[in-house]
């Protein structure tokens, strides 16, 4: 699994309230993404970061922020949560050697009520 | 981007071999292959990446032809487990900014 850890796996939130994903790696790979995933769709790419403090927008970006302060963490944030941000959520990091397959976190299960 | 185009869902049995074919006609020349298993529930899992001809690696095989503008994922004498979404993705192999899946091709194995 590459070290990856995602918290919480689980959340109910209310709508208009901020809600914060946490991604957490333990080998100190460059690349980092958050997906969503929707029933019976494939996985939408947010945000991703290419190092700390950078970071770029995805296919479906607006309503997320990202932060990349350090390595090891990719933070996404959900300023102002609304009914359609309820999605399951995905961290991955891809390797950068000769292999460069991605590794996924098990992912965060989001509802907006 | 190269675009993909899957069969949205395949039905098999145990003990067959299952060939899912991915179209990918804009391929580009630093396009590599690859695909992802996705299971219920969980992240999706690297199977196999391959530029031309034929790959093949302990769980699967990935055959390329010559023009690059399709490809085809050969899982051998399937079981129920192998029930899962593939995804196939093509892209340059170290361009790590574009990284996008499309919706998969379902794949669901009956007893």
């Amino acid at each position: 699994d590459a070290g990856i850890t995602q918290s919480p796996r689980h959340k109910v939130t209310e709508t208009g309230t901020p809600v914060t994903l946490r991604c957490h790696q333990t080998e100190n790979h460059r690349y980092m993404y958050w997906y969503r995933q929707d029933p019976g769709h494939g996985l939408r790419l947010i945000h991703y970061s290419y190092g700390v403090k950078d970071t770029d927008k995805g296919e479906v970006s607006d309503g997320y922020s990202v932060s990349r302060s350090k390595t090891e963490d990719f933070l996404l944030t959900l300023e102002s949560a609304t009914s359609s941000q309820t999605s399951v959520y995905f961290c991955a990091i891809r390797l950068t050697g000769e292999n460069t397959e991605a590794f996924f976190g098990q992912g965060t299960r989001l509802t907006v009520v | 981007l190269a675009k993909t185009t899957q069969p949205i869902s395949m039905d098999s049995y145990e003990g067959q071999e299952v060939n899912i074919t991915c179209s990918h006609n804009n391929i580009a020349t630093n396009d590599y292959i690859t695909w992802y298993q996705q299971f219920p529930s969980q992240g999706p899992r690297f199977i196999i990446q391959g530029y031309k001809t034929k790959v093949t690696n302990e769980v699967a095989s990935l055959f390329i032809p010559a023009d690059r503008k399709s490809s085809t994922l050969s899982l051998p004498r399937v079981s129920l487990s192998d029930t899962a979404v593939y995804y196939c993705l093509v892209g340059d192999r170290y361009n790590f900014n574009k990284f996008y899946f499309g919706s998969g091709t379902k794949l669901n194995v009956k007893p």
